[in-house]
């Protein structure tokens, strides 16, 4: 049972370049999140997917796209990277996405865009 | 705007006191409250939340108290522990969905 797994763990790109972080879960879980970290601030959302076959905008989704592929797997694309997208970049994942719900994170990419 | 601050970075405490975290936010609409902690290089994990209809939730040596009228929730850790040792997000939500988290608060407990 390994939870919410994130690959890659490091990415360098250049400006420009694209690439997909990808994430599963094992959880069985409905809901699943990705977040973005920066220095002194908090996670902020990027994008949700409530169940499988729909995605939300969160607050900053710009530059982004995502893929709820199935029920476990949850993919954040970035078409054309920019400095402004390095960052660590943490999935997340909820059993039914409701009030109450635990929201259990992956450890994490940390994306460096030159 | 940020609409849930931690106004403390940082902070430091003696093994075996009490360590005060707190957290505002200026958003009413929120409805639940949430602690989580965070290990270098590793994600969050959930500590403790609390719904708006209480004022205290205590699980083991961690308790969560709110002041709707203030816009206020504090996490207060007795005795602390080497271990405690992470940076402490307090985050919130209205719809389960949208969650909005604090810049963190780092947590040093010193033997």
């Amino acid at each position: 049972n390994a939870g919410v797994t994130q690959t890659p763990k490091f990415q360098v790109l250049k400006t420009g370049q694209s690439m997909t972080l990808q994430c599963a879960q094992d959880m069985n879980h409905n809901s699943m999140y990705w977040y973005r970290q920066d220095p002194g601030m908090g996670l902020r959302l990027i994008y949700y997917s409530a169940s499988e076959g729909t995605t939300d905008k969160g607050e900053v989704p710009n530059g982004y796209n995502v893929s709820r592929l199935n029920k476990r797997e949850f993919s954040l694309r970035l078409e054309s990277a920019a400095p402004s997208q390095t960052s660590v970049y943490f999935c997340a994942s909820s059993e039914l996405g409701s009030l109450t719900d635990t929201q259990y994170f992956g450890p994490g990419t940390r994306l460096t865009v030159l | 705007d940020q609409q849930v601050k931690q106004n403390s970075p940082s902070l430091s405490v003696q093994e075996g006191r009490i360590s005060i975290l707190n957290c505002d936010y200026t958003n009413s609409m929120f409805d639940y409250f949430l602690w989580y902690k965070k290990y270098p290089a590793e994600g969050p994990t959930f500590l403790i939340s609390i719904s708006s209809i209480k004022d205290k939730n205590e699980d083991g040596r961690f308790t969560v108290f709110l002041n709707k009228s203030a816009k206020h929730l504090s996490l207060h850790i007795v005795p602390s522990q080497p271990g405690d040792s992470a940076v402490y997000f307090c985050a919130a939500t209205y719809d389960g969905q949208n969650f909005v988290f604090g810049p963190g608060t780092r947590l040093s407990v010193l033997p």
